[in-house]
């Protein structure tokens, strides 16, 4: 099976604009949780989708957002960028009872 | 919220000889604790799980232990390689890795000295 694939891998953006990230979970999977990691908070739960529906929501302001299709692939928005949402963006999918695979991630720059 | 503190945030061994990270967590609820290994430039890798109904599990030479009268968990590495080296996070949750996503602990960046 294909892993967790995240597009792009790499993004610079400037301030106050708005980014796009692309996750396809693994096929089958129809769990998919997005991360935020960076060298100071760490790994930092964003939310977590099933079946289109939004599950559960870190604690993070409203300029961060997501959705999920109806074949399990999954975007997360972020509005009005500040410097610091630079971080590595991680998307992690699941099947049922078993643990989150991740993906290499996307890494965000703003500048 | 659940808090996880792991210890220690550097761990420097010889080749051979075992390692082992340990982690606290905070809420008694939490169920399921699983352990990362991130390699540079890549995501992190699932190595090991262990649920709350279990004390210890074992995988070659990768064991887990388990004191949820304590709240805390370990990571033990048996005759460590070098390409043991890497970032290890341990993590937990409440819905069994599932709605309630994972805190992680601050992580455990392994060297392995020849």
């Amino acid at each position: 099976k294909a892993g967790v694939t995240q597009t792009p891998r790499y993004l610079i953006k400037t301030r106050g604009q708005q980014v796009t990230l692309s996750c396809s979970p693994i096929s089958g999977h129809r769990s998919v949780s997005w991360y935020q990691q960076t060298p100071g908070q760490g790994l930092q739960f964003l939310f977590e989708y099933f079946s289109e529906t939004q599950r559960n929501k870190g604690n993070f302001p409203g300029r961060f957002s997501g959705r999920q299709f109806s074949n399990s692939r999954s975007e997360m928005n972020v509005s009005t960028l500040e410097l610091g949402d630079s971080a590595l963006y991680l998307c992690a999918s699941r099947e049922s009872g078993y643990g989150y695979t991740f993906g290499s991630g996307t890494r965000l720059t703003v500048v | 919220g659940e808090n996880v503190e792991q210890h220690p945030s550097t761990l420097s061994v010889q080749e051979g000889d075992s390692a082992v990270i340990k982690c606290t967590y905070s809420d008694s609820a939490s169920n399921y604790f699983p352990w990362y290994k991130q390699e540079l430039g890549k995501g992190p890798q699932l190595i090991i799980d262990i649920r709350s109904n279990v004390g210890e599990k074992k995988d070659q030479r990768i064991a887990v232990t388990l004191n949820k009268t304590a709240k805390h968990f370990s990571l033990h590495i048996t005759e460590t390689q070098p390409e043991d080296s890497a970032v290890y996070f341990c993590a937990a949750s409440r819905s069994g890795g599932g709605a309630d996503g994972l805190t992680f602990g601050k992580g455990t960046h392994l060297i392995i000295q020849p």
